[in-house]
């Protein structure tokens, strides 16, 4: 099992650009999320699927869109870059997202910047 | 509102030490509690988690963490670090609101000196 995949690993893109983050998961689960890592604020959540079909804003959703493609993939699109969004964007996936007590399981992450 | 405070944004320490990392959160609900490690250029691995039963939770690497209810902590301690466990760790907090709701914490940096 791969667990948790992404792509890019490594972007560079200039303000105004856009691009697609892709993510995948193999372990057949039903949750998915796009959370962005700064230095000094840990994780937050942009967006999340609680199943196929559905997607939800999370903490910092502006400037970004999400498709989830099927249960296994989850895309992170940023229409036209700015510099704020320089980060590295991590993906994870979880058996579910209701109140219970799901672990997360993390991508190797995508390094982000743009200038 | 809820909230997850890690107390300390790094910690150094010596090889073969104890160390304990900090975490508190604020919740008027009932919680699942995370601690996660990321090693260098790696994504989130989970440690361990408390969801019910005992207090005291053991997870991989000889940590284990302790929740206490009343001062809402879940401590992340280990009695003697190799410096293998450099790593960057958060705190994660699931609060039980009816939807999804997962705080994590802006993490604490563990140094482990030779």
């Amino acid at each position: 099992n791969a667990g948790v995949t992404q792509t890019p690993k490594f972007q560079v893109l200039k303000t105004g650009q856009s691009m697609t983050l892709q993510c995948a998961q193999d372990m057949n689960h039903n949750s998915m999320y796009w959370y962005r890592q700064d230095p000094g604020m840990g994780l937050r959540l942009i967006y999340y699927s609680a199943s196929e079909g559905t997607t939800d804003k999370g903490e910092v959703p502006n400037g970004y869109n999400v498709s989830r493609l099927n249960k296994r993939e989850f895309s992170l699109r940023l229409e036209s870059a700015a510099p704020s969004q320089t980060s590295v964007y991590f993906c994870a996936s979880s058996e579910g997202s209701g109140s219970r007590g799901y672990e997360q399981y993390f991508g190797p992450g995508t390094r982000l910047t743009v200038t | 509102a809820q909230s997850v405070t890690q107390l300390d944004s790094q910690v150094p320490v010596f090889e073969e030490a104890p160390v304990e990392l900090r975490c508190n959160y604020s919740s008027s609900v009932s919680v699942y509690l995370f601690w996660y490690v990321q090693y260098p250029n790696q994504g989130l691995q989970l440690l361990l988690k408390y969801l019910s039963g005992s207090t005291l939770v053991k997870g991989i690497n000889g940590f284990e963490a302790e929740f206490n209810k009343s001062q809402t902590s879940f401590h992340l301690r280990k009695p003697s670090v190799h410096i293998s466990d450099t790593a960057e760790y958060f705190c994660a907090v699931t609060f039980n609101t009816g939807g999804f709701k997962t705080i994590f914490g802006a993490g604490t940096r563990l140094f482990v000196k030779a």
